[in-house]
């Protein structure tokens, strides 16, 4: 069953700098999400992509972040300059449509040091 | 979105049917009704969704209410796998019934199942 998957699974890094979480979307999904969560908290979303482009950002998705599809596999987020309180669980999802049943990759743990 | 009101935690015993309430009394008639589950270190999981009438499928039942102002999940025979945080959640359509993508996720009902 094809699945999405997320690298790497735990990323360790200094306040300040930058971090790039990869995402592989399943290959024939057209919608891709971004979703945190902070240890103990609930499942916050950030954005949404569709065809190359932010269809919607929740207020947490500020300058510092940012979305990019490089090629036709991989959905990256990157986060320019890391803050103590980003650290938490980072969920890449993806849909075939906008109303499909969204599926969710592993996660990757960001901790900002 | 329309807000959703779920227990925060329940038990139930392995091979036993458990059934997980929603209340969701401003939900509006283009909503529909999600149910996914977090398994303890692991991503959301889908498991069933509905609009007005009951649905079945391999996971889950889910039953609605016939004013649609609550819902349960129904897990006809929970295992120990089964445990795992439980969200209900609305997902709205705009005029032209398209859904607006992203899911809002509350604190769920924490599912603990006994051996």
């Amino acid at each position: 069953e094809p699945e999405v998957t997320q690298t790497p699974s735990h990323q360790v890094t200094q306040m300040g700098q930058e971090v790039i979480l990869r995402c592989v979307p399943i290959s024939n999904h057209l919608y891709f999400y971004w979703y945190r969560q902070i240890l103990g908290q609930k499942v916050e979303f950030l954005v949404s992509f569709y065809n190359n482009e932010i269809s919607e950002k929740s207020e947490i998705f500020d300058d510092q972040f940012s979305v990019e599809r490089p090629d036709g596999s991989n959905f990256t987020l990157k986060i320019r300059s890391t803050k103590l309180e980003d650290s938490a669980m980072y969920f890449c999802a993806s849909g075939r449509t906008s109303t499909d049943t969204q599926y969710f990759g592993p996660g990757t743990r960001l901790t900002v040091l | 979105d329309a807000k959703t009101t779920q227990p925060n935690s329940m038990e139930s015993n392995e091979e036993e049917p458990v059934h997980l309430p929603c209340n969701h009394s401003t939900i509006s008639g283009t909503d529909y009704i999600h149910w996914y589950r977090q398994l303890p270190s692991q991503g959301p999981e889908y498991v069933i969704h509905g609009l007005t009438s009951n649905v079945n499928n391999r996971m889950a039942s889910l039953a609605i209410a016939e004013d649609r102002k609550s819902s349960t999940l129904i897990l006809h025979r929970a295992t120990l796998r089964d445990a795992a945080v439980y969200y209900c959640i609305l997902r709205g359509t705009n005029a032209g019934g398209t859904s607006y993508g992203k899911l809002t996720f509350g604190q769920g009902t924490i599912l603990t199942v006994h051996p």
